[in-house]
């Protein structure tokens, strides 16, 4: 299957400090997408990057994605407690419909103040 | 910045029974998406619905599952015949084209007892 696994399943920083979050997938891919999602709630769009493109920044945000290693990974700067949350890489692809999101298990940040 | 919107936040059923869950997707966007997640798991896709009509559907999209567009603005999800196991967190997404970021709505808790 085309699952996102992420690692680590969860992650415990203080303030201020970095995290980064790493994603692999099984099959090619067309984009991959990074998504936050607050405990029992929606999902929040954070960045997308295509298959072609191998570095993408949005703030405190930096995206790699390496299609050799089928692997992704999501820096967050500067942490803040209110970057407490799941994230989740979600991919599409050739294989599975371009629509269709596979998304991974989700890695858990806990941001201590 | 525009949002997809759902309706109820939270549904309580009995087993057996229709619900209809509710969407509002983004005015100018094209494609639109259920996926659900049951507490503790994965985000999984549902179905894929583009020029009135199913694009792509997952295996749990089975017989007791439809989608409509009725109108101009809304999306539904109808479950004909609720089981223990539809009880999740139906999430609603939108995107403008078929390759695009998906936006998603906060979802509607299906809770079936």
């Amino acid at each position: 299957s085309q699952q996102g696994e992420e690692d680590p399943q969860a992650l415990s920083i203080q303030e201020g400090e970095n995290a980064t979050m790493n994603c692999s997938y099984k099959t090619s891919i067309n984009n991959l997408q990074w998504y936050r999602q607050n405990s029992g709630r929606g999902l929040v769009h954070l960045i997308l990057i295509r298959s072609n493109e191998r570095e993408k920044h949005s703030g405190r945000l930096r995206v790699t994605l390496d299609t050799s290693k089928k692997s992704s990974s999501l820096l967050i700067t500067a942490s803040r407690a209110a970057d407490t949350a799941s994230y989740f890489c979600a991919t599409d692809g050739l294989n599975t419909g371009f629509q269709k999101l596979v998304f991974g298990t989700g890695t858990r940040l806990l941001v201590s103040p | 910045e525009p949002e997809v919107t759902q309706t109820p936040s939270h549904q309580v059923t009995q087993m057996g029974q229709e619900v209809i869950l509710r969407c509002v997707p983004i005015s100018n966007h094209l494609y639109f998406y259920w996926y659900r997640q049951i507490l503790g798991q994965k985000v999984e896709f549902l179905v894929s619905f583009y020029n009135n009509e199913i694009s792509e559907k997952s295996e749990i999209f089975d017989d007791q599952f439809s989608v409509e567009r009725p109108d101009g603005s809304n999306f539904t999800l109808k479950i004909r015949s609720t089981k223990l196991e539809d009880s999740a967190m139906y999430f609603c997404a939108s995107s403008e084209a078929r390759e695009a970021k998906q936006y998603f709505g906060p979802g509607t808790r299906l809770t079936v007892t």
